[in-house]
Protein backbone atom coordinates (compact mmCIF):
# COMPACT_ATOMS: atom_id res chain seq x y z
CA UNK A 1 0.00 0.00 0.00
CA UNK A 2 0.73 3.54 -0.18
CA UNK A 3 3.16 5.00 2.69
CA UNK A 4 4.86 8.43 3.46
CA UNK A 5 7.53 8.62 5.90
CA UNK A 6 8.91 11.94 7.44
CA UNK A 7 10.99 13.22 10.67
CA UNK A 8 9.23 14.52 13.00
CA UNK A 9 11.26 17.70 13.56
CA UNK A 10 13.92 20.40 12.86
CA UNK A 11 15.35 22.84 14.43
CA UNK A 12 17.52 26.06 12.48
CA UNK A 13 18.50 29.02 13.23
CA UNK A 14 17.47 31.98 11.37
CA UNK A 15 19.33 32.67 7.93
CA UNK A 16 19.86 28.91 7.59
CA UNK A 17 18.68 27.00 5.06
CA UNK A 18 16.78 23.93 6.08
CA UNK A 19 16.09 20.62 4.57
CA UNK A 20 13.10 18.48 5.02
CA UNK A 21 12.83 14.94 4.19
CA UNK A 22 10.60 12.60 3.04
CA UNK A 23 10.23 8.82 1.14
CA UNK A 24 7.36 7.36 -0.35
CA UNK A 25 6.22 3.71 -1.54
CA UNK A 26 4.23 4.69 -4.55
CA UNK A 27 6.29 4.36 -7.51
CA UNK A 28 3.72 5.17 -9.55
CA UNK A 29 2.71 8.54 -8.31
CA UNK A 30 2.28 10.86 -10.50
CA UNK A 31 2.10 14.49 -8.74
CA UNK A 32 4.20 14.91 -4.96
CA UNK A 33 3.29 18.16 -3.13
CA UNK A 34 4.80 20.09 0.19
CA UNK A 35 1.85 21.96 2.61
CA UNK A 36 2.52 23.76 5.17
CA UNK A 37 0.37 24.21 8.39
CA UNK A 38 0.72 27.09 10.67
CA UNK A 39 -0.65 27.35 14.27
CA UNK A 40 -4.96 26.67 14.55
CA UNK A 41 -4.65 26.86 10.90
CA UNK A 42 -5.67 24.23 7.87
CA UNK A 43 -2.75 23.03 5.29
CA UNK A 44 -1.69 25.59 2.45
CA UNK A 45 -0.30 23.78 -0.51
CA UNK A 46 3.33 25.22 -1.03
CA UNK A 47 4.74 23.28 -4.02
CA UNK A 48 3.89 20.49 -5.86
CA UNK A 49 6.27 18.35 -8.63
CA UNK A 50 5.62 16.20 -11.54
CA UNK A 51 7.20 12.38 -11.24
CA UNK A 52 9.33 12.93 -14.39
CA UNK A 53 10.86 16.10 -12.62
CA UNK A 54 14.06 15.98 -10.88
CA UNK A 55 14.14 19.43 -9.22
CA UNK A 56 11.93 22.76 -8.99
CA UNK A 57 12.73 26.11 -7.39
CA UNK A 58 9.84 28.59 -6.39
CA UNK A 59 11.75 31.48 -4.97
CA UNK A 60 13.35 30.06 -1.61
CA UNK A 61 11.65 27.13 -2.33
CA UNK A 62 13.77 24.03 -3.64
CA UNK A 63 12.12 20.76 -4.47
CA UNK A 64 14.68 17.52 -5.35
CA UNK A 65 13.18 14.55 -6.55
CA UNK A 66 14.86 11.16 -6.32
CA UNK A 67 12.52 8.66 -8.29
CA UNK A 68 15.07 5.69 -7.85
CA UNK A 69 14.95 5.58 -3.96
CA UNK A 70 11.45 7.21 -4.28
CA UNK A 71 13.22 10.56 -2.04
CA UNK A 72 11.56 14.05 -1.94
CA UNK A 73 13.24 17.00 -0.45
CA UNK A 74 12.27 20.60 0.41
CA UNK A 75 14.81 22.81 1.15
CA UNK A 76 13.97 26.75 2.29
CA UNK A 77 16.64 29.07 1.79
CA UNK A 78 17.91 31.85 4.22
CA UNK A 79 14.70 30.84 7.05
CA UNK A 80 12.99 32.68 8.72
CA UNK A 81 10.93 32.28 12.26
CA UNK A 82 8.22 32.73 9.80
CA UNK A 83 9.07 29.70 8.19
CA UNK A 84 8.11 27.96 11.81
CA UNK A 85 5.32 25.69 11.01
CA UNK A 86 4.43 21.76 10.43
CA UNK A 87 5.71 20.37 6.34
CA UNK A 88 3.82 18.09 5.11
CA UNK A 89 4.75 15.73 2.14
CA UNK A 90 2.09 14.09 -0.22
CA UNK A 91 2.02 12.02 -3.21
CA UNK A 92 -0.92 11.62 -5.35
CA UNK A 93 -1.63 7.42 -5.05
CA UNK A 94 -3.63 4.77 -6.83
CA UNK A 95 -7.22 5.94 -7.10
CA UNK A 96 -6.69 9.50 -6.49
CA UNK A 97 -5.99 9.41 -3.18
CA UNK A 98 -3.77 12.19 -1.60
CA UNK A 99 -1.82 10.54 1.03
CA UNK A 100 0.31 12.53 3.67
CA UNK A 101 3.39 11.94 5.66
CA UNK A 102 3.37 12.25 9.66
CA UNK A 103 4.65 16.03 9.19
CA UNK A 104 7.66 17.64 9.67
CA UNK A 105 8.21 20.27 12.54
CA UNK A 106 10.11 22.85 11.56
CA UNK A 107 11.35 25.20 14.45
CA UNK A 108 13.52 28.05 13.63
CA UNK A 109 15.37 29.78 15.84
CA UNK A 110 16.53 33.52 16.14
CA UNK B 1 -9.29 32.38 -4.40
CA UNK B 2 -10.52 28.39 -3.51
CA UNK B 3 -12.93 28.23 -0.36
CA UNK B 4 -13.21 25.38 1.51
CA UNK B 5 -15.62 26.21 4.41
CA UNK B 6 -16.28 23.61 7.62
CA UNK B 7 -19.25 24.42 9.35
CA UNK B 8 -17.39 24.78 12.81
CA UNK B 9 -14.14 25.31 14.46
CA UNK B 10 -14.76 23.75 17.71
CA UNK B 11 -17.67 20.96 18.58
CA UNK B 12 -18.17 19.32 21.95
CA UNK B 13 -20.31 16.25 21.60
CA UNK B 14 -21.46 13.62 23.75
CA UNK B 15 -19.97 9.84 23.66
CA UNK B 16 -23.31 8.11 21.22
CA UNK B 17 -24.32 10.90 19.52
CA UNK B 18 -24.71 11.26 15.97
CA UNK B 19 -22.43 14.31 14.49
CA UNK B 20 -22.57 15.76 11.59
CA UNK B 21 -19.55 17.82 9.90
CA UNK B 22 -19.86 19.71 7.18
CA UNK B 23 -17.52 20.80 4.53
CA UNK B 24 -18.51 23.40 1.32
CA UNK B 25 -15.93 24.39 -1.51
CA UNK B 26 -17.13 27.30 -4.21
CA UNK B 27 -15.05 26.20 -7.04
CA UNK B 28 -16.68 23.14 -8.69
CA UNK B 29 -14.07 20.91 -7.46
CA UNK B 30 -14.55 16.86 -8.94
CA UNK B 31 -12.59 15.45 -5.35
CA UNK B 32 -13.24 15.99 -1.94
CA UNK B 33 -11.67 14.15 1.39
CA UNK B 34 -11.64 13.59 4.72
CA UNK B 35 -9.18 13.47 7.09
CA UNK B 36 -8.56 13.31 10.79
CA UNK B 37 -4.96 14.88 12.40
CA UNK B 38 -3.76 13.87 15.55
CA UNK B 39 -0.38 14.63 16.72
CA UNK B 40 2.60 12.19 15.76
CA UNK B 41 0.49 10.42 13.20
CA UNK B 42 -0.21 13.17 11.08
CA UNK B 43 -3.03 13.22 8.28
CA UNK B 44 -4.96 10.08 7.39
CA UNK B 45 -7.77 9.28 5.16
CA UNK B 46 -11.03 8.77 6.48
CA UNK B 47 -13.08 8.90 2.79
CA UNK B 48 -12.70 11.19 -0.83
CA UNK B 49 -15.48 10.99 -3.03
CA UNK B 50 -14.25 12.03 -7.15
CA UNK B 51 -18.09 12.64 -7.82
CA UNK B 52 -21.74 13.64 -6.90
CA UNK B 53 -23.20 10.10 -4.71
CA UNK B 54 -19.46 8.88 -5.21
CA UNK B 55 -17.50 7.74 -2.15
CA UNK B 56 -14.00 5.70 -1.47
CA UNK B 57 -13.00 4.03 1.63
CA UNK B 58 -9.72 5.66 2.87
CA UNK B 59 -7.66 4.04 5.31
CA UNK B 60 -9.14 4.42 8.61
CA UNK B 61 -13.31 4.61 7.48
CA UNK B 62 -14.26 2.67 10.76
CA UNK B 63 -17.13 4.56 12.94
CA UNK B 64 -17.60 6.97 10.17
CA UNK B 65 -19.42 7.68 6.92
CA UNK B 66 -20.28 10.28 4.42
CA UNK B 67 -22.61 11.67 2.01
CA UNK B 68 -22.14 13.97 -1.07
CA UNK B 69 -25.65 14.82 -2.51
CA UNK B 70 -24.47 17.73 -4.37
CA UNK B 71 -21.00 18.60 -5.56
CA UNK B 72 -19.79 21.23 -3.41
CA UNK B 73 -21.18 19.45 0.00
CA UNK B 74 -19.15 16.60 1.59
CA UNK B 75 -20.48 15.57 4.63
CA UNK B 76 -18.85 13.30 7.17
CA UNK B 77 -20.81 11.29 9.92
CA UNK B 78 -19.88 9.88 13.00
CA UNK B 79 -22.77 6.96 13.83
CA UNK B 80 -21.92 6.43 17.34
CA UNK B 81 -19.56 9.37 18.60
CA UNK B 82 -16.87 7.71 21.14
CA UNK B 83 -13.96 9.48 22.79
CA UNK B 84 -11.37 8.11 20.56
CA UNK B 85 -12.72 9.69 17.63
CA UNK B 86 -11.55 13.17 19.27
CA UNK B 87 -9.58 14.81 16.93
CA UNK B 88 -8.95 17.46 14.45
CA UNK B 89 -10.91 17.12 10.96
CA UNK B 90 -10.02 18.42 8.03
CA UNK B 91 -11.66 18.50 4.88
CA UNK B 92 -10.22 19.11 1.28
CA UNK B 93 -11.33 19.65 -2.09
CA UNK B 94 -8.98 19.47 -5.30
CA UNK B 95 -10.10 20.00 -8.97
CA UNK B 96 -8.11 19.91 -12.64
CA UNK B 97 -5.44 22.47 -10.89
CA UNK B 98 -2.98 20.53 -8.73
CA UNK B 99 -3.22 20.46 -5.57
CA UNK B 100 -5.66 20.27 -2.61
CA UNK B 101 -7.30 23.13 -0.87
CA UNK B 102 -8.43 22.91 2.74
CA UNK B 103 -10.53 23.95 4.95
CA UNK B 104 -9.83 25.38 8.54
CA UNK B 105 -10.49 22.31 10.43
CA UNK B 106 -13.07 21.26 13.09
CA UNK B 107 -11.82 20.20 16.57
CA UNK B 108 -13.89 17.50 17.70
CA UNK B 109 -13.96 16.79 21.24
CA UNK B 110 -16.04 14.08 22.39
CA UNK B 111 -16.92 13.77 25.83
Amino acid sequence: GEDVEQSLFLSVREGDSSVINCTYTDSSSTYLYWYKQEPGAGLQLLTYIFSNMDMKQDQRLTVLLNKKDKHLSLRIADTQTGDSAIYFCAEKGQGGKLIFGQGTELSVKP
Amino acid sequence: DVKVTQSSRYLVKRTGEKVFLECVQDMDHENMFWYRQDPGLGLRLIYFSYDVKMKEKGDIPEGYSVSREKKERFSLILESASTNQTSMYLCASEGIILGAFFGQGTRLTVV
